[in-house]
């Protein structure tokens, strides 16, 4: 079935890089998506890429999927403290008239000086 | 450009009385829509999603109902709430076949307590 995992807590030094690492089971997955929700408020669309890709980088963030073994990654560069938010990864699936999204757990970023 | 609205910000509501939660998108058009609850401290789980008017599909039986009156306005129901209905609802829009791309996008939240 339909899955999505990622560790649910990362701790880093502001200034250093954060790695937010997920792994998905649906190999039909059309796109992959990175959202960040900060305390109390909605999620918020960070990038996505499309199964075909590798690699896609966006100012400080840097995506890496690596198909073959359904992961998925998301590289923040010099991370500050207004990064300290919860991630959440999610494939989307192209199915019945619409893009269902499985979203993981989420991962707390929690960003210390 | 699209905006999504949903109220109230939060409610506290007893158990057994009912419920209403409203979301509205403007700047689109047949948009597909989605009810999401989190509860704490765990990830988002899709109650109900419509791809039209009137079309509504259930992900998990619950307690709770979902309509979409007009083709932007998707609303949240129950006739009585329970505790466990107590959490973090979330409304999102996607553009439909051609929205694939850019995913969903979210209200702000509905945080819901039940006492």
């Amino acid at each position: 079935g339909e899955d999505v995992e990622q560790s649910l807590f990362l701790s880093v030094r502001e200034g250093d890089s954060s790695v937010i690492n997920c792994t998905y089971t649906d190999s039909s997955s059309t796109y992959l998506y990175w959202y960040k929700q900060e305390p109390g408020a909605g999620l918020q669309l960070l990038t996505y890429i499309f199964s075909n890709m590798d690699m896609k980088q966006d100012q400080r963030l840097t995506v890496l999927l690596n198909k073959k073994d359904k992961h998925l990654s998301l590289r923040i560069a010099d991370t500050q403290t207004g990064d300290s938010a919860i991630y959440f990864c999610a494939e989307g699936t192209f199915s019945g008239g619409y893009n269902k999204l499985i979203f993981g757990a989420g991962t707390r970023l929690a960003v210390h000086p | 450009s699209q905006t999504i609205h949903q109220w109230p910000a939060t409610l506290v509501q007893p158990v057994g009385s009912p419920l209403s939660l409203e979301c509205t998108v403007e700047g689109t058009s047949n948009p597909n829509l989605y009810w999401y609850r989190q509860a704490a401290g765990r990830g988002l789980q899709l109650l109900f999603y419509s791809v039209g008017i009137g079309q509504i599909s259930s992900e998990v039986p619950q307690n709770l109902s979902a309509s979409r009156p007009q083709d932007r306005q998707f609303i949240l129901s129950s006739k009585k709430l329970l505790l466990s209905d107590s959490g973090f609802y979330l409304c999102a829009w996607s553009g439909g076949p051609t929205g694939a791309d850019y995913g969903y996008t979210f209200g702000s939240g509905t945080r819901l307590t039940v006492v």
